[in-house]
């Protein structure tokens, strides 16, 4: 049972480039959600999903897409990625919507240059 | 948009101390949760409070949820230094999403 798990953990892209952070879990969890963490900023939601085939934005979802095709996977992507976008991003899950105890994956430490 | 607001931002200590850490906000939550983060992982839960007035206890740590359910608190007894870390809130309300605090950074020095 891995839980939570995110990949890469470090990316450097260099502005206006895109790419996909990858976030999986195998806890059966219907509820999935990105946040960006920054220093002194706590953790802020982007973009979560309550079910397969169902997102809906966050506090900060400008610049990020996502989709849900299956309860396991919740990708992260990129569009054109900006010096903004430098950040630790965490993937997380729930068994409930919420108020549930969210599960963290590691985390993925982007650079934008 | 919901804000929770954290205090102290940073607090360095001795092994042996008490420490308390508050989360408040202006907003109303149907629960609250505590979580601690040590570098380079994600959050772990601690604790979640659902009723005003509530306290809860997980050995050395004591959590709190205010009556009105706007703040919480978390006092740490006796601190150690397996307790360093990053503690931040979590406010729930009937919505689908978390609200985070900015965390509190606590540092125990042996």
């Amino acid at each position: 049972n891995a839980g939570v798990t995110q990949t890469p953990k470090f990316q450097v892209l260099k502005t206006g480039q895109s790419m996909t952070l990858q976030c999986a879990q195998d806890m059966n969890h219907e509820y999935m959600s990105w946040y960006r963490q920054d220093p002194g900023m706590g953790l802020r939601l982007i973009h979560y999903s309550v079910g397969a085939g169902i997102t809906d934005q966050g506090e900060v979802p400008n610049g990020y897409n996502v989709s849900r095709s299956t309860t396991e996977d919740f990708p992260l992507r990129l569009l054109s990625a900006a010096p903004s976008q430098t950040s630790v991003y965490f993937c997380a899950s729930s068994y409930s919507r919420g108020s549930g105890a969210q599960y963290f994956g590691p985390g993925t430490r982007l650079l934008v240059l | 948009t919901q804000l929770l607001e954290q205090s102290p931002q940073f607090l360095s200590i001795q092994e042996g101390e008490n420490l308390t850490v508050y989360c408040n906000s202006s907003s109303v939550f149907s629960s609250l949760q505590w979580y601690r983060q040590e570098p380079g992982e994600g959050p772990v839960l601690l604790v979640t409070v659902v009723t005003g007035g509530e306290v809860k206890k997980l050995k050395r740590l004591t959590f709190q949820f205010g009556d009105a359910r706007k703040d919480s608190s978390l006092h740490i007894t006796a601190a150690q230094p397996g307790d360093t870390g990053l503690y931040l809130c979590a406010g729930h309300n009937a919505g689908n999403m978390l609200t985070f605090g900015g965390g509190t950074r606590l540092m125990v020095k042996p």
